[in-house]
C-alpha cells in the first residue's frame, strides 16, 4: 500500500529552527511537495523537490533523499505565524498525490 | 481575482438530502481534483478530471459522483447524504495531470449531515 509518515505534532520557540520529517512508500515517485495549512484555510504550496539535495526558498527549505523514501522542511527565524499544519505529498506513477496526515506546527513565544 | 471558487461555504444537511458542491476556477487549468480532509487523516482523493469531459475515481468515490462539462467547472454531487460523509471537501486544480506544477486549492466547503 502507500504510505506517507509524518510527525502529528511539534513544538518550536519563536526565532529558532525546526525541521519536519516526511518518510514515504509509493508506487512511484513523480514529486514530493510541501504545503502549508493554517487553521479553517486551505493548502498553500511551499515547495517541490523531484531530485535528490536541497532546495532553498527564504526561511524554508525542503530537502529530498529518494533512494531512502525521505523528505524533510525546514523552518529557519521561527516566526508566529508559522504556526500552522504542514502537510507532506507524494505524486505517484499515476500522478495522483498520495497526502500525509499533516504536522500541526505550535510556535511559542 | 484569479483562483478557485466553491459554494457553499458551510452547509448542514439531513441525511438522505442530495446535495451539490461547487467548484469554480478562472485559470484555464486543465486537471481539477476533489478531496475530503478528516481530522487525523491526509486529504482523500474522491474524484478527479485531467480534462473537459473526462473523469477518474479516486481513493474515496463512493457516495459522489462528478462532472466536468467544461473546463471552469467541476461540481461534486452526494445522491443521498450519509453522516460518514460530514467532512471538510476542497476543490483542487493544477495546469495539467502530468506536470510538475503545484495544485492550487479552493476555500473549502464545511459540510455536516446530520
Amino acid at each position: 500500500g502507500q504510505n506517507i509518515d509524518q510527525p502529528t505534532e511539534m513544538t518550536a520557540t519563536e526565532g529558532a529552527i525546526v525541521q519536519i520529517n516526511c518518510t514515504y512508500q509509493t508506487s512511484g515517485f513523480n514529486g514530493l511537495f510541501w504545503y502549508q495549512q493554517h487553521a479553517g484555510e486551505a493548502p498553500t504550496f511551499l515547495s517541490y523537490n523531484v531530485l535528490d539535495g536541497l532546495e532553498e526558498k527564504g526561511r524554508f527549505s525542503s530537502f529530498l533523499s529518494r533512494s531512502k523514501g525521505y523528505s524533510y522542511l525546514l523552518l529557519k527565524e521561527l516566526q508566529m505565524k508559522d504556526s500552522a499544519s504542514y502537510l507532506c505529498a507524494v505524486r505517484d506513477s499515476n500522478y495522483q498525490l498520495i497526502w500525509g496526515a499533516g504536522t500541526k506546527l505550535i510556535i511559542k513565544p | 481575482i484569479a483562483g478557485i471558487t466553491q459554494a457553499p461555504t458551510s452547509q448542514i444537511l439531513a441525511a438522505g438530502r442530495r446535495m451539490t458542491l461547487r467548484c469554480t476556477q478562472d485559470m484555464r487549468h486543465n486537471a481539477m481534483y476533489w478531496y475530503r480532509q478528516d481530522l487525523g487523516l491526509g486529504l482523500r482523493l474522491i474524484h478527479y478530471s485531467n480534462t473537459a469531459g473526462t473523469t477518474g475515481k479516486g481513493e474515496v468515490p463512493d457516495g459522489y459522483s462528478v462532472s466536468r462539462a467544461n473546463t471552469d467547472d467541476f461540481p461534486l454531487t452526494l445522491a443521498s447524504a450519509v453522516p460518514s460523509q460530514t467532512s471538510v471537501y476542497f476543490c483542487a486544480s493544477t495546469v495539467t495531470a502530468d506536470s510538475y506544477n503545484e495544485q492550487f486549492f479552493g476555500p473549502g466547503t464545511r459540510l455536516t449531515v446530520l
